[in-house]
């Protein structure tokens, strides 16, 4: 079965500061990755995925993630915050036997301070 | 493309009323998911379709709520009889079959 745990609820950093936020996975199987990115008031939109191609992947506004399969990890990076990152991020887990359903982890929400 | 379209976007309704909810999904796309997201228990998948047709209503809470696909550009979901613990953002989302899911903007449901 699969499983995402994100491991912070909440992350805090200074506009210009790099930006972490941490993922780590459960799957039986090869795993699909992905980040969603969820501000204010707003639907959920795709940051990046992983799907077995490069395990760095490079997705909007500057993010990226890396694949790390002895970790079981899919962290999302930003070399430097700016103040409309702002939002709650979701690592999300999708199988080949999930039949197209995604796992969401609990979501990290991005504080960004000037 | 106009992305996934949600109606109606906001929705207050009373106790013990019916409530309707719409979505168009994105042409082409064959798998349509519909999801709620409250504070307390975040972004629940409720049901999703494939080709039109249910496969996993597990997450669906009772039978107050159901959901129809009568064709590929057209979903529901009813909630009858609406109750407070309703109260939630619910959103419509589809997929085209790489497993990336596009998102539509969402209803937000009050029930007073």
């Amino acid at each position: 079965a699969q499983s995402v745990t994100q491991l912070d609820s909440h992350v805090s950093v200074s506009e210009g500061t790099p930006v972490l936020l941490r993922c780590n996975y459960s799957s039986s199987y090869s795993p699909s990755l992905f980040w969603y990115v969820q501000h204010p008031n707003k639907g959920l939109q795709l940051l990046l995925k992983y799907t077995s191609a490069a395990t760095l992947v490079k997705g909007i506004n500057g993010f990226e993630a890396e694949f790390k399969k002895s970790e079981t990890s899919f962290h999302l990076t930003k070399p430097s915050a700016h103040m409309s990152d702002a939002a709650e991020y979701f690592c999300v887990v999708s199988g080949n036997n999930q039949g197209g359903k995604l796992i969401f982890g609990q979501g990290t929400e991005l504080s960004v301070k000037p | 493309d106009a992305g996934v379209i949600q109606s109606p976007r906001h929705e207050v309704t009373e106790m013990g009323q019916e409530v309707t909810l719409r979505c168009k999904p994105i042409s082409g796309h064959n798998s349509l998911f519909w999801y709620r997201q409250t504070m307390m228990r975040g972004l629940e998948l409720l049901i999703y379709f494939n080709n039109n047709v249910p496969i996993d209503d597990s997450g669906m809470p009772e039978d107050r709520f159901s959901a129809k696909m009568p064709n590929a550009s057209f979903s529901t979901l009813k909630i009858q009889p609406s109750e407070p613990r309703d109260s939630a953002v619910y959103f419509c989302a589809s997929s085209g079959g790489d497993n990336e899911q596009f998102f539509g903007p969402g209803t937000r449901l009050t029930v007073l």
